[in-house]
């Protein structure tokens, strides 16, 4: 069990809606990723927020936006969803006080399946 | 794109050393080697980093060349369970971890 939360587990939706993918950090971790994980490929970084402001930009689409709340919980908002927005979405956390910042920790991600 | 070059896939028979091959010849002068594993579809799993010197921990060993363009990871005693798909990374000049399609490493009895 890494620390890093994920909900939910699997999202079902339709083409064209709109969905919010949850995720909670490790205790005392500043950092918030967001990958994409497409079927048998390698993980796309989407996102980082550092502390509640937005590090790093990978390649995220303009459908998609996030945010890091004042309690460091992060949410990925993906709307106008397509089918190929279908993927495991990995979020994972660093910064936690004595270890080196991008030794990341890794959520059990979410499964969204668009149809 | 991804700053490293790996196997797409390698066997090993269980009890016997692992030993994952990265390429790196691009690196830079202050950026670590990361590997991480993914075990299924589970979320990614940090194994060990390095920047020069070779590093070991409970979970592996990290050989880095002097020249720093490749490295191995070294699973000393692999079992079942280290079946998974192991990923080589650097650092991009954003500091983000650039994951390439790594290596599916089979463990066979």
């Amino acid at each position: 069990d890494s620390g890093v939360t994920q909900t939910p587990k699997h999202l079902i939706t339709a083409t064209g809606q709109r969905v919010t993918l949850r995720c909670s950090p490790r205790s005392g971790d500043l950092s918030v990723y967001w990958y994409q994980q497409s079927l048998d490929q390698g993980l796309q970084f989407l996102i980082q927020y550092y502390n509640g402001e937005e590090r790093a930009k990978g390649n995220i689409l303009e459908r998609f936006s996030a945010q890091q709340f004042p309690d460091l919980h992060s949410e990925l908002n993906l709307s106008s969803l397509e089918l190929g927005d279908s993927a495991l979405y990995f979020c994972a956390s660093s910064g936690h006080r004595g270890r080196g910042l991008n030794e990341q920790f890794f959520g059990p991600g979410t499964r969204l399946t668009v149809l | 794109d991804a700053k490293t070059t790996q196997p797409p896939s390698m066997d090993c028979a269980e009890g016997r050393a692992a030993n994952l091959p990265c390429n790196h010849s691009t690196i830079s002068g202050n950026e670590y080697v990361y590997w991480y594993r993914q075990i299924h579809s589970q979320g990614p799993q940090y194994i060990i980093h390095g920047l020069k010197n070779n590093e070991t921990n409970e979970m592996a060993s990290l050989i880095i060349t002097e020249d720093r363009k490749s490295s191995t990871l070294i699973l000393p005693h692999a079992t079942l369970r280290d079946t998974a798909v192991y990923y080589c990374i650097v650092f991009d000049s954003n500091y983000q971890l650039i994951w390439g399609a790594g290596t599916k490493l089979i463990i066979k009895p």
